[in-house]
């Protein structure tokens, strides 16, 4: 069972806007930053958001992020075929002092 | 550019050790902080350990905490992470990870292609 809770799966069809979303505790995404990446199939994990809502360059502006209290959420606008993968959320816990991941969501497009 | 290259993976039986080490390049590796996290098979990610720029501090999983140590050396830009009494729930690509500092919010801004490691008998 992992710390932060995402839901298992999310689908959409191109050109649709999906939400992930990333829920937690005061310990973790209450008090600190919030990053998320993403997976494709085979390959390692990339960086897609930092400190909630940043993004690092070369990453499509059709990927926002946003935090409010102990829940995070990551926005997909217009979906594309190339954006199915496994997306994560991460952040550091002060209560066991160490980062924690949520589980992943796997997301298809239609 | 920035790269991070893990070796040392492979079969190891359940009680055993292992080494694992990251090369680091196109960036200051004395600067930055440094992860270790791992994924099984069909899992999501799970971090497993963080070592400081100068290996001040260092902080480990519940799951990994007296077994695993991790290291580094400056001199030669590399990451190492010594696993020893291995269980089978270690099974996994161990992924090196850079962390990206406070201007970063501390988010894992590159990740290396990972070396799996295997526990069985």
């Amino acid at each position: 069972q992992s710390v932060l809770t995402q839901p298992p799966s999310a689908s959409g069809t191109p050109g649709q806007r999906v939400t992930i979303s990333c829920s937690g505790s005061s310990s973790n995404i209450g008090s600190n930053s919030v990053s998320w990446y993403q997976q494709l199939p085979g390959t390692a994990p990339k960086l897609l958001i930092y400190r909630n809502n940043q993004r690092p360059s070369g990453v499509p502006d059709r990927f926002s992020g946003s935090k409010s209290g102990t829940s995070a959420s990551l926005a997909i606008s217009g979906l594309q075929s190339e954006d199915e993968a496994d997306y994560y959320c991460a952040a550091w816990d002060d209560s066991l002092n160490g980062w924690v991941f949520g589980g992943g969501t796997k997301l298809t497009v239609l | 550019q920035v790269q991070v290259v893990e070796s040392g993976g492979g079969v190891v039986q359940p009680g055993g050790s292992l080494r694992l080490s990251c090369a680091a390049s196109g960036f200051t590796f004395s600067s930055y902080g440094m992860h270790w996290v791992r994924q099984a098979p069909g899992k999501g990610l799970e971090w497993v350990a963080f070592i400081r720029y100068d290996a001040s501090n260092k902080y480990y999983a519940d799951s990994v905490k007296g077994r695993f140590t991790i290291s580094r050396d400056n001199s030669k830009n590399t990451l190492y992470l010594q696993m020893n009494s291995l269980r089978a729930e270690d099974a996994a690509v161990y992924y090196c990870v850079r962390d990206g500092g406070y201007s970063y919010g501390r988010a894992k801004d590159y990740w290396g292609q990972g070396t799996l490691v295997t526990v069985s008998s």
